[in-house]
């Protein structure tokens, strides 16, 4: 099952703050966040697993609530360099192991402007 | 440092012909994937692989196939190929399973005519 993400589109002048969040109907092992620019391969932001374990980026904080399988990418005094498509990964907490497979949402396309 | 590396960048395929997308990952990782993106749309999975010899279907099999003979390559293989294939391709890479940093490839991208 695809997380939904919201909003689908946000756009930003430099320096304003923006809220990217995930959801899932599923249970969640962990929760990856990537950014995309247009034509290149997508760029680790950030992991969240489950217990609160974050491993990431310094400038992006990111949380995720375990009880209601979502997660919310904060990014705060944004930057020129900040636009692209940002997507979620889930990894499923299944009985056994989930290989580390991820079901990304449908992006969410982020525009700083100056 | 390579990490993980696709061949080739760019593919133009007539209906029917068939292809491989090579993937070779230097970073010793076990777990390698390989995920299709369409225009302006999320990434789903097509094949992954846990170790060399083991390999197991994702989202959108269909159309594919792979192979895993060593830890560092992980090829896709198109077969009869059809215009829904046109796409970027994704190969990754992970050290191990449960919440482990995936490592991308830069992206191969195909289009079918």
């Amino acid at each position: 099952q695809q997380p939904v993400q919201s909003p689908q589109a946000v756009i930003l002048r430099e320096g304003e703050d923006a809220v990217i969040n995930c959801s899932s109907s599923k249970a969640l092992y962990s929760v990856h966040w990537y950014r995309q620019k247009h034509g290149e391969a997508p760029v680790f932001l950030m992991i969240l697993l489950k217990g609160g374990e974050q491993k990431g980026h310094d400038k992006i904080s990111a949380s995720f609530n375990e009880k209601k399988q979502q997660s919310s990418l904060y990014l705060t005094a944004s930057q020129l360099s900040y636009s692209g498509t940002y997507f979620c990964g889930t990894e499923l907490r299944a009985g056994g192991t989930s290989y580390g497979k991820l079901t990304f949402g449908q992006g969410t396309i982020l525009t700083v402007h100056p | 440092n390579a990490g993980v590396t696709q061949t080739p960048k760019f593919r133009i395929l007539k209906i029917g012909q068939s292809m491989t997308l090579q993937c070779t990952q230097d970073m010793n990782h076990n777990y390698m994937y390989w995920y299709r993106q369409d225009p302006g749309m999320g990434l789903k999975l097509i094949y992954y692989s846990v170790g060399a010899g083991i390999t197991d279907k994702g989202e959108v099999p269909n159309g594919y196939n792979v192979s895993r003979s060593t830890t560092e390559d992980f090829p896709l293989r198109l077969e009869l190929a059809a215009p829904s294939q046109t796409s970027v391709y994704f190969c990754a890479s992970s050290p191990w399973a449960m919440g482990n940093t995936i490592y991308f490839g830069e992206g191969s991208w195909l289009t079918v005519v």
